[in-house]
């Protein structure tokens, strides 16, 4: 299928500082976005998710953001807390196969104390 | 409660020997599709279902099979498992608004 690209493989920040995680899609007929959340051991969880009709979407310390020109899209947390640390997958959607997604590799992050 | 049920949670088995893994939902969803997990290669699809009787391939079909008889069920079949299929199964459905549930997953280690 298409390519998501996900950056960085690995993050490291200190507890209250930020972390960006980005991607870029190549399916110029993609048009959903989400975002999910995987604990260790644990089923991944949607935290949030954007649209293509939609260029930002804020959900308290989550955000999103979109560039359908340029094709990527990128997941922004503010100060962090140890409980985000997770990894984290972005997904887009496949176009002409209903609901299918496709999966960036992931981003392992962790937020120290 | 909404959910989305596998079974087993954990599985070892031989080269060879058939399996069955079962996914059921109870929310009344249409889609649902089969993912696996390996590290440092994230989620990848092995096949999805629109409706019933309706089943297509994901990326990586090869040496699995599916059926969809019900609504809530969609089954995972291994006719000859191999030691490459060891992995981390994943059951997702949606409602038809593109946003994907997840099961609670099954590791599978073929020997």
């Amino acid at each position: 299928g298409e390519n998501v690209e996900q950056h960085p493989s690995t993050l490291s920040v200190q507890e209250g500082d930020s972390a960006v995680i980005k991607c870029t899609y190549s399916d110029s007929a993609s048009n959903y976005f989400p975002w999910y959340k995987q604990e260790l051991g644990k089923r991944p969880q949607l935290i949030i998710d954007i649209r293509s009709n939609v260029g930002e979407k804020k959900d308290q310390r989550i955000a999103v953001t979109l560039n359908k020109t340029a094709k990527h899209f990128s997941l922004h947390i503010t100060e962090t807390q140890p409980e985000d640390s997770a990894v984290y997958f972005c997904a887009a959607s496949i176009s002409n196969s209903g609901y299918a997604l496709n999966f960036g590799k992931g981003t392992s992050l962790l937020v120290t104390p | 409660e909404a959910q989305v049920t596998q079974n087993p949670r954990y599985l070892i088995t031989v080269t060879g020997k058939k399996l069955t893994v079962t996914c059921s939902q109870n929310m009344n969803h249409e889609y649902m599709s089969w993912y696996r997990q390996d590290p440092g290669l994230g989620l990848r699809q092995i096949y999805y279902s629109m409706n019933v009787e309706v089943t297509d391939k994901g990326d990586v079909p090869e040496g699995y099979k599916v059926s969809r008889k019900e609504k809530r069920n969609f089954p995972l079949i291994l006719e000859s498992p191999s030691p490459n299929q060891t992995s981390l199964y994943f059951c997702a459905s949606s409602p038809g608004t593109d946003t994907q549930y997840f099961g609670p997953g099954t590791r599978l280690t073929v020997l």
